[in-house]
């Protein structure tokens, strides 16, 4: 089956603690990106990768860490530096950056 | 300004009729227009995507694009319950998805 799996799908997180969600694609999608769901609210984004080893900051890139060093995986790193890290945190893949995205199911961040 | 509005609803429509949901978007040169369902606590899935003026039928759902006016909207005809959810509007913006903060739809049976 191809798809985006994200993993966990329920994290939680004491003050202070850095936490790494993962992001894994089979779809052989050159582009991935990271939004933040806050209740009530849209999708804001937080990095975005068009190509392996490459990435760039979204609107909210503060307090977040990323890498890209294979095609399929894509982790976030919600550092300590994140003042306000619990929300829903969704995955997303395309073609390309221009394509349409495609999502995985998410993963629920609380703070304790 | 913000880029992708949306009016946020809810949006109550009776099983059977017809739901019209709305966006508008701040960038001119935009290209790529796309609408998006999303369940209570569940991710969001594509419904429709739409690139040229017109028109876009796809079953129950037609997306509708006016570049001049800046304006996107879904209709869903024939209205079930589960199409109650979120629906989402996102526009391609300088080679990044920008996302209104969504419309709820409810549909009573």
């Amino acid at each position: 089956d191809g798809g985006i799996t994200q993993s966990p799908k329920y994290l939680f997180r004491k003050e202070g603690q850095n936490v790494t969600l993962s992001c894994e694609q089979n779809l052989n999608h050159d582009a991935m990106y990271w939004y933040r769901q806050d209740p009530g609210q849209g999708l804001r984004l937080i990095y975005y990768s068009q190509i392996v080893n490459d990435f760039q900051k979204g609107d909210i890139a503060e307090g977040y860490s990323v890498s890209r060093e294979k095609k399929e995986s894509f982790p976030l790193t919600v550092t300590s530096a994140q003042k306000n890290p619990t929300a829903f945190y969704l995955c997303a893949s395309s073609i390309t950056g221009v394509d349409t995205q495609y999502f995985g199911p998410g993963t629920r961040l609380t703070v304790l | 300004q913000k880029e992708v509005e949306q009016n946020s609803g809810p949006l109550s429509v009776p099983e059977g009729a017809i739901a019209s949901l709305n966006c508008t978007y701040s960038d001119r040169v935009s290209q790529s227009f796309f609408w998006y369902r999303q369940y209570s606590g569940k991710s969001p899935e594509l419904i429709m995507s739409i690139y040229s003026n017109g028109d876009k039928e796809d079953g129950r759902f037609t997306a509708q694009l006016n570049k001049a006016s800046q304006y996107v909207s879904l209709l869903i005809r024939d209205s079930q319950p589960s199409d109650s959810a979120t629906y989402l509007c996102a526009v391609n913006i300088r080679y990044k998805l920008v996302f209104g903060a969504g419309t709820i739809l409810r549909v009573k049976s």
